[in-house]
């Protein structure tokens, strides 16, 4: 079965400084793998995927992500993290079999302070 | 951007009442999803459904759950004798196909108290 992991609870980063989500993946056949991030009392917003092609892959707000098909990670950069970044941060693996439904991590908080 | 719209955003409840909760899906989309979210846990996926029928249920997608599509635009999930442990943020999701670039567009969640 599909399943990502990330490691750690909550992230805190001074604003200004790079920041990193970690997650890692297990999955049969070619990963497919998102990051979405969620405000307070918000839904899940889509911020980046990588189906192929590119091992680093941008996406929205200056977020970027790195898939490392040896170490199964796929972990989530920014370059110098907003205050306004700080929310809540969601890795997830399309499970490719049936109806291709996500399947999420746990959620790493991600705190950054100004 | 198109948006998955959930209403209403709170609902509270008694133990052993229905509830409906009502989504609308962006317009062309084909695809329909719900899940869960316990307060401070991780997303559950509870159920997918396509060509108006459930494609594939979770564990935690019992009988006292269902769904359906009643009229082409809304999607409901009904629960009908709630339980204190279906107390969670319930989201519904659609995506218009099953091409490795459609992504899975987010209602922004109906949050589900049961008393």
């Amino acid at each position: 079965a599909q399943s990502v992991a990330q490691p750690e609870d909550q992230v805190n980063v001074a604003e200004g400084n790079p920041l990193t989500v970690k997650c890692t993946y297990s999955v049969s056949g070619n990963p497919y793998l998102f990051w979405y991030v969620q405000y307070p009392n918000r839904g899940l917003q889509f911020l980046l995927k990588y189906i192929t092609g590119d091992n680093l892959v941008k996406g929205s707000y200056g977020f970027e992500a790195e898939f490392n098909k040896s170490q199964t990670s796929f972990h989530l950069k920014k370059p110098s993290a907003l205050v306004s970044d700080s929310a809540l941060y969601f890795c997830a693996v399309r499970d490719n079999t049936g109806f291709q439904k996500l399947v999420f991590g746990t959620g790493t908080r991600l705190l950054v302070s100004p | 951007e198109p948006e998955v719209t959930q209403t209403p955003s709170h609902q509270v409840t008694q133990m052993g009442q229905e509830v409906i909760l009502r989504c609308v899906p962006i317009s062309n989309h084909l695809y329909f999803y719900w899940y869960r979210q316990i307060l401070g846990q991780k997303v559950e996926f509870l159920v997918s459904f396509y060509n108006n029928e459930i494609s594939e249920k979770s564990e935690i997608f019992d009988d006292q759950f269902s769904v359906e599509r009643p009229d082409g635009s809304n999607f409901t999930l009904k629960i009908r004798s709630t339980k204190l442990e279906d107390s969670a943020m319930y989201f519904c999701a659609s995506r218009a196909g099953q091409g490795r670039n459609e992504k899975l567009f987010f209602g922004s969640g109906t949050q589900l108290s049961v008393l």
